[in-house]
Parts: structure tokens; C-alpha cells; sequence
């Protein structure tokens, strides 16, 4: 299975500023996925990294809010933009196991927008 | 909209009591997997079911997948209070590289 390393684990941010989560894998994958789990809710996708194209973004969420860089097939980063304290969210990533169905997550970012 | 609607929302029950959580989902998937969460953690895969599949057994993990009314069933017997953590159903839809979760189940196991 997968080891997956999120980073950093948690953080409290101003509003108006920017964060960057990184997710490291321990095996290249094809695939990596970003979530968002808003307090007390499940999660939800935020969009698909593929290595070496540009992220798909589902409805509801945009680039310019949650750039996403794939720059390899072990690495990726999500940047939480221009935050509000609606961002405050556990966000985590998650890879495909080598059977091509999403199994594996990170241990997830808590972000607290103050 | 979210795809999973899990009940119920939460479980409170004694340890060795068995816990059963339900998943009810809307469009056709290629399979279906239960995941457990402890304190708004990272997520923790349990068990996949495929949609030409029926019941998988894990351990103490029992899984029922019923396409045909669309929804599956998580039985953990013997509970622990280890146990205690929200668990979320999550299918695979088809033609989608993609998962999709339920809303979760908190599950309390008092000792």
C-alpha cells in the first residue's frame, strides 16, 4: 500500500493570505486526488492532479482559488488562495492503488482561516 | 450533491454489541468501499466491494452490496472501543476515475 505524507499537518492563517499543502507519495502514481472536509461534514472532491497536464476541477471549485501543481509522479501541491475563514477545513490527498481505484489518503491538513 | 446518504448519522452502543451502519446511493457505480476516519483524521480504507459482488467478509468488517436497491451495509461485530470513528461509504461511479462519499457515521462504542 501507498504511504502518503501531507504537510503540514495543521495551521492557522490570516485571511487574505495563501497556504501550500504538499502530499509525497512513496510510489509513483498516476493519479493524485485533493478533498476538503468542511467541519463536521464529508468530504469533497476539490479536483484531479494527473503528472504533467492541467488539474480537473469539479463544479464549485476553481484554479484560481485552489491552484494545484503535479510536478512528478510522487508529488503535489494544493494552494489554498486569498483565504476566508470558510476555507477552515481538514484537506487532504489521496492516490490510486495500482489496481486504478482511489484507496489511499494523507493524514490531512487542518487549516484554520482567523 | 453529494452521492452516499449513510444512516445512521450517529451510533452509540456498548462495546461487543455489534454495530451496523447503512449507505443508500443514486447512480449506477463499479464498486463501493467503507472507509473509517478517527478524530478528523486522515482516512483509513476498510473494505472494497465490486458491483458484481455481494458480501465480503474483513476480520470483523462484514460488507452487503444490494445494486439493485442501490445500497450496502457495514456490520462490524464484537465492537471495540477502538472502534469509535466516523466511517464514510464512498462508490466508485462509472465512467468516472473518481470517488464519491456519504455524509458518514459516528460511531461511540461505550466501554
Amino acid at each position: 500500500s501507498a504511504v502518503i505524507s501531507q504537510k503540514p499537518s495543521r495551521d492557522i492563517c490570516q485571511r487574505g493570505t495563501s497556504l501550500t499543502i504538499q502530499c509525497q507519495v512513496d510510489s509513483q502514481v498516476t493519479m493524485m486526488f485533493w478533498y476538503r472536509q468542511q467541519p463536521g461534514q464529508s468530504l469533497t472532491l476539490i479536483a484531479t492532479a494527473n503528472q504533467g497536464s492541467e488539474a480537473t476541477y469539479e463544479s464549485g471549485f476553481v484554479i484560481d482559488k485552489f491552484p494545484i501543481s503535479r510536478p512528478n509522479l510522487t508529488f503535489s501541491t494544493l494552494t489554498v488562495s486569498n483565504m476566508s475563514p470558510e476555507d477552515s477545513s481538514i484537506y487532504l490527498c489521496s492516490v490510486e492503488e495500482q489496481g486504478g481505484i482511489q484507496a489511499f489518503f494523507g493524514q490531512g491538513t487542518r487549516l484554520t482561516v482567523v | 450533491s453529494q452521492q452516499g446518504e449513510e444512516d445512521p448519522q450517529a451510533l452509540s452502543i456498548q462495546e461487543g454489541e455489534n454495530a451496523t451502519m447503512n449507505c443508500s446511493y443514486k447512480t449506477s457505480i463499479n464498486n463501493l468501499q467503507w472507509y473509517r476516519q478517527n478524530s478528523g483524521r486522515g482516512l483509513v480504507h476498510l473494505i472494497l466491494i465490486r458491483s458484481n459482488e455481494r458480501e465480503k467478509h474483513s476480520g470483523r468488517l462484514r460488507v452487503t452490496l444490494d445494486t439493485s436497491k442501490k445500497s450496502s451495509s457495514l456490520l462490524i461485530t464484537a465492537s471495540r472501543a477502538a472502534d469509535t470513528a466516523s466511517y464514510f461509504c464512498a462508490t466508485g461511479i462509472q465512467g468516472a476515475q473518481k470517488l464519491v462519499f456519504g455524509q458518514g457515521t459516528r460511531l461511540t462504542i461505550n466501554p
